[in-house]
Formats: C-alpha cells, structure tokens, sequence
C-alpha cells in the first residue's frame, strides 16, 4: 500500500526566507507527484505536478523536485511572504488516476 | 461553472440521519473523484467516475456510503444512518481527461459535515 509523508507537520520562518518541505512515498511505481495548497476553508489548489519521467518543475517562486528512485519529492519556496502561508500536501498519482496524499505541512510565514 | 461547486457548504446531521451532498464538476469535465478529510490528515480517495460509469469504489469505508452521477455530470455522495466518525470536509475533483500523464484534479471547497 502507497504511503505518503510529509515532513515537518509544521514550519513557522520569518518573511523572506527560503524554505524547503520534504514529501516521500513508499512506491516508487507513480504516475505522477503534485504539489497542492489548502487555505483553511477553501479546496486544494494545484501549484505544481511532475511528471514520472521528470526531475524538476517551476513555477514562480516555487520550485519542486522528484526523485522517484528513493521516493522523495521537495519543495522549495524562495523568499516566502506572508500570503504564501497555508498547508501544502504532497500527492502521488497511481495508475488508476486516485490521489494518495500526505498529512501536509502546515506553513506560517511571519511578517 | 468556473470552478467545481460543492453543496452544501456545511451540514449538521444527528447521528443515524441520511445526508446527500452535491458535486458539480467544471463543465466539459470526463472523471469525477470524491475525498474525505478528517481534521488535521490528508485528503483520502473515496470513489471514482469517468462519466456515469464509476470505475473505481475501493476508498468507499461502508455500504453506507453510496456515490452516482447518472448523467455524467451532476454526482451526489450519500450517506446513510450518519455515525460521528462520519465527521469531516468531503471534497469532490474533477478533471478534464478520462486519463493521462498530466491530467490535473480541480478541487471544490468542500462540504463539512458534522455528525452529532
């Protein structure tokens, strides 16, 4: 059974810094990873998703890696603000097109 | 739509009440995926739909639960008899392809039900 974990369960950094969460799965046989966020209240927004066949994916100021052979995803957050506080999960796709996700990481950027 | 809509947005049942809760997907869209979140865990599969027909139930936890979506739009998420573990934000996703590498999952914001 695919398990996915996210760690830490919560960061709290200063405005400006850069800052990296980790996700790693326990079956390297994915579709593909993505990374969403959760605003309390609201549905996931898609950020990110990397395809089994690639390493990298960027987009703005986020930047999210895949490494399928030792199962582990990061994403990095350059120069976080304010606004980008809120939970980011971490999904793996399987072939039959469910989403197995983590717990999340509970991100609190402090002006 | 613009977006998946979900409905209702919150709902109070008593324990052993019959809830339904609708999902309308963004228009044009092939499969359609139910979640459960419990508070502070990630979102869990339920069930699956590429149009009307439902592919994939695996994640459904009892014969209590009971998804449809007869005209491969519109789904509806039942449960009978509400037990309080019951209890958590039901999100309905859909995307635009039956399949494929890059077919992203659009989320509604959910109903919360909470099982008195």
């Amino acid at each position: 059974k695919q398990e996915v974990t996210q760690i830490p369960a919560a960061l709290s950094v200063p405005e400006g810094e850069n800052l990296v969460l980790n996700c790693s799965f326990t079956d390297s046989a994915i579709y593909n990873l993505q990374w969403f966020r959760q605003d309390p209240g609201k549905g996931l927004t898609s950020l990110l998703l990397i395809q089994s066949s690639q390493r990298e994916q960027t987009s703005g100021r986020l930047n999210a890696s895949l490494d399928k052979s030792s199962g582990r995803s990061t994403l990095y957050i350059a120069a976080s603000q304010p606004g980008d506080s809120a939970t980011y999960l971490c999904a793996v796709r399987l072939g039959s097109e469910k989403l197995v996700f983590g717990k999340g990481t509970k991100l609190t950027v402090n002006p | 739509g613009a977006g998946v809509s979900q409905s209702p947005r919150y709902k109070v049942a008593k324990r052993g009440q019959d809830v339904a809760l609708r999902c309308d997907p963004i228009s044009g869209h092939v499969s359609l995926f139910w979640y459960q979140q419990a508070l502070g865990q990630g979102p869990e599969f339920l069930t699956y739909f590429q149009n009307e027909a439902q592919l994939d139930k695996s994640g459904l936890p009892s014969d209590r639960f009971f998804a449809e979506r007869p005209e491969g739009s519109v789904s509806t998420l039942k449960i009978q008899r509400t037990q309080q573990e019951d209890s958590a934000v039901y999100l309905c996703a859909s995307s635009l392809r039956a399949t494929g590498e890059k077919n992203i999952q659009y989320f509604g914001a959910g109903t919360r039900l909470s099982v008195l």
